[in-house]
């Protein structure tokens, strides 16, 4: 399986910070790496496809980066909305393999 | 806009078959990967395993001895029965489609991007 890691697992910030959040993996997957957001009891929801694509309806503060085994979310001015868990995703080879979170704590 | 609603049984003893159905509509049900994805609680995401309307699938080595997924086509529903569950199986366990995106640098990148609203289940005593 391939192995997803993200850091930090936690980072705390205020409205209008900009936020780094990394996502690292065993081996190199190329482009096929997503992001997710999910707020407390809801389902995650598709941010970002092959590493740097929005979604249809993501604000731009969104944006996506990386190649081969390393990438990172940015989120550029944080709005209130945004304090949730991010979650990193391969859709290089199956099992499908998510990170285990950074979730974004208001400071 | 794709809708997906599912539903199943809560609560559950050790060595019973755990069995959540998800419904879709709004869309063609034959066009893509319907899947299985759950959260234990306060833990990360586990992708179970998906089946299109052709009859492919593909499941999680980790979980593929005790799962089936199966779909109803005139139903537009699709099951996950998970057999032999134990408490390490507590979680919420959502339905999702997953999608194909054109990316650069890639053949079509496979993405989560319509979910259920979850289902706890837990396995106990």
């Amino acid at each position: 399986d391939i192995q997803m890691t993200q850091s930090p697992p936690s980072l705390s910030a205020s409205v209008g910070d900009g936020v780094n959040i990394t996502c690292r993996t065993s081996q190199t997957i190329s482009n096929y790496l997503n992001w997710y957001q999910q707020r407390p009891g809801k389902a995650p929801k598709f941010l970002i496809y092959g590493v740097s694509n929005l979604q249809t309806g993501v604000p731009s503060r969104f944006s996506g980066s990386g190649s081969g085994t390393d990438f990172t979310l940015t989120i550029s001015g944080l709005q209130a909305e945004d304090f949730a868990t991010y979650y990193c995703q391969q859709s290089y080879r199956t099992p499908w393999t998510f990170g285990q979170g950074t979730t974004v704590e208001v400071k | 806009q794709v809708q997906l609603q599912q539903w199943g049984a809560g609560l559950l003893k050790p060595s019973e078959t755990l069995s959540l159905t998800c419904a879709v509509s709004g869309e063609s049900f034959s066009d893509y990967f319907w899947a299985w994805i759950r959260q234990p609680p306060g833990k990360g995401l586990e992708w179970i395993g998906e089946v299109r309307h052709s009859g492919n699938f593909n499941y999680n080595p980790s979980l593929k001895t005790r799962v089936t997924i199966s779909l109803d086509t005139s139903k537009t529903h699709f099951t996950l029965n998970l057999g032999s569950v134990t408490a390490a199986d507590t979680a919420v366990y959502y339905c999702a489609r997953q999608n194909h995106k054109a990316a650069a640098g890639t053949f079509g990148v496979k993405v989560f991007d319509s979910w259920g609203q979850g289902t706890l289940v837990t396995v106990s005593s």
